[in-house]
C-alpha cells in the first residue's frame, strides 16, 4: 500500500463548479498535511496546509482533514480554467526527530470553460 | 526576492560522469530537501537536511550523495550517474523541519543520463 494515495484523474469539472480532490495516507503518526499545485513543467507551489481535524478555508480553497479516517481533501469552489493543474497531496511525519515528507502522485484537474 | 535557486536547469550527460546539481536558498532556512519526479511515481524524497552538517536519507537515496556545509547550500551529487537517474529534480527548503512548515521549491533541474 502506498503511503499517500491520490486518484490520478484526470478530474474534469465545468467552469464555476466545485472540484473535490481526495488523498488518503497510511501512517497514523503523520502530523502535517499540504496541498501543492503544479502546472505542467513547473515547480510545485503551496496552496493550503492543515494540521488539525476539521476544515480550513482560504479564499476559494477549503482543506478538510479527518485523522481518524486518515484522509485529507481539497475543495475548490467556483473552479476556473486557470485552476487546471496537477494537485499534489503531501504528508509530513516526525520519525524519531527527523522530518520525512511523502507526496502522493497527484490528481490532474481539468476545468472545462 | 526570496527564492530557491537550482543549477543547471537542464543537463544531458553520459553514464559514469560525475555531476553536481547545486541548490541555494536566500531565506535562512534550516530544512532543505531534494526530490526527483518521475511520471506515475510522483515526487520522491532523495535526501533531506535538518541543518548544517545534519543530513538523512529519504525514500530513494541510492546513487546520490549530499552535503550541507553551509546553511544556504545543499548540493546533490551523482558520483556515477546511470540512465535510471534520468529525471526531473527539485530542491526545496523550509524555515525549520517542524511539522507545520511548508516547503518552497526551486524551478527544477531536468537531467538526462545517456
Amino acid at each position: 500500500q502506498k503511503e499517500v494515495e491520490q486518484n490520478s484523474g484526470p478530474l474534469s469539472v465545468p467552469e464555476g463548479a466545485i472540484a473535490s480532490l481526495n488523498c488518503t495516507y497510511s501512517d497514523r503518526v503523520s502530523q502535517s498535511f499540504f496541498w501543492y499545485r503544479q502546472y505542467s513543467g513547473k515547480s510545485p507551489e503551496l496552496i493550503m496546509s492543515i494540521y488539525s481535524n476539521g476544515d480550513k478555508e482560504d479564499g476559494r480553497f477549503t482543506a478538510q482533514l479527518n485523522k481518524a479516517s486518515q484522509y485529507v481533501s481539497l475543495l475548490i469552489r467556483d473552479s476556473q480554467p486557470s485552476d487546471s493543474a496537477t494537485y499534489l497531496c503531501a504528508v509530513k511525519q516526525n520519525s524519531g526527530g527527523y522530518q520525512k515528507v511523502t507526496f502522493g502522485t497527484g490528481t490532474k484537474l481539468q476545468v472545462i470553460p | 526576492e526570496a527564492q530557491v535557486t537550482q543549477n543547471p536547469r537542464y543537463l544531458i550527460t553520459v553514464t559514469g560522469k560525475k555531476l553536481t546539481v547545486t541548490c541555494s536558498q536566500n531565506m535562512n532556512h534550516e530544512y532543505m530537501s531534494w526530490y526527483r519526479q518521475d511520471p506515475g511515481l510522483g515526487l520522491r524524497q532523495i535526501y533531506y537536511s535538518m541543518n548544517v552538517e545534519v543530513t538523512d536519507k529519504g525514500d530513494v537515496p541510492e546513487g546520490y550523495k549530499v552535503s550541507r556545509k553551509e546553511k544556504r547550500n545543499f548540493p546533490l551529487i551523482l558520483e556515477s550517474p546511470s540512465p535510471n537517474q534520468t529525471s526531473l529534480y527539485f530542491c526545496a527548503s523550509s524555515l525549520t523541519g517542524t511539522p507545520n512548515q511548508p516547503q518552497h521549491f526551486g524551478d527544477g533541474t531536468r537531467l538526462s543520463i545517456l
